[in-house]
């Protein structure tokens, strides 16, 4: 399997623009993660879905993100309009329904973000 | 809501063993996770207990007593390339399903 994911790996953009993150989960996996890695913060958990049902979105910063998830092999995060504080590095992390070691997340490469 | 602390930094000798330490308060718990993460790159799974007690795994071993709300990793016969972040995360119940919420992150460095 080619694990998870994620496109770009670099993304340098503009405060105002427009930002739109890429996913693709590992096939049969059930659950899919949205996390946003920052020094100060560490790795913080921003959305999941569950069946492509978007399940907790409660750590979504704000109305500028949001996230979606149309099939089960694709997800998106997009920021609109982006602002310098929301540089960082965010990842994609897949699951399956069942482990047996609880549910073990997966994670992509992870996409560094630069709003500039 | 969930705390969970964990040593920013520690240092250790090539050949040595180092213990991590993780403490947590949560509503709720249904296990707990180490992942590794060299810089740079993703965290990948070390391991996961639910009961209480030692699980090894090789050189990593990982210890529960959900009583006290604590954790440790133990690394032993340590090797540069153990030089990584470790992520306490505790997973617990949220509206049906489980949640799973990370630690900041012990930064470990390996020195010859």
């Amino acid at each position: 399997d080619a694990g998870v994911i994620q496109s770009p790996r670099h993304e340098v953009t503009e405060m105002g623009q427009e930002v739109t993150l890429r996913c693709k989960p590992i096939s049969g996996h059930d659950y899919l993660f949205w996390y946003r890695q920052t020094m100060m913060r560490g790795l913080e958990l921003l959305i999941y879905f569950n069946n492509n049902v978007p399940i907790d979105d409660s750590g979504m910063p704000e109305d500028r993100f949001s996230a979606k998830m149309p099939n089960a092999s694709f997800s998106t995060l997009k920021i609109q309009p982006s602002e310098p504080r929301d540089s960082a590095v965010y990842f994609c992390a897949s699951s399956p329904r069942d482990s047996p070691d609880g549910d073990t997340q997966y994670f992509g490469p992870g996409t560094r973000l630069t709003v500039l | 809501g969930q705390n969970i602390d964990q040593p920013t930094e520690m240092t250790a000798t090539e050949g040595a063993i180092v213990q991590i330490n993780c403490t947590y308060q949560t509503s709720g718990f249904n296990g707990l996770f180490w992942y590794q993460q060299h810089a740079g790159e993703a965290p990948t799974f070390l391991s996961y207990n639910v009961l209480d007690g030692l699980e090894e795994k090789g050189r990593f071993s990982s210890f529960l007593s959900r009583s006290k709300g604590y954790s440790y990793l133990l690394l032993k016969e340590l090797q540069m390339k153990d030089s990584a972040s470790y992520l306490c995360a505790v997973r617990v119940p949220s509206g049906g399903y489980q949640k799973v919420t990370f630690g900041t992150g012990t930064k470990l460095q390996v020195i010859p």
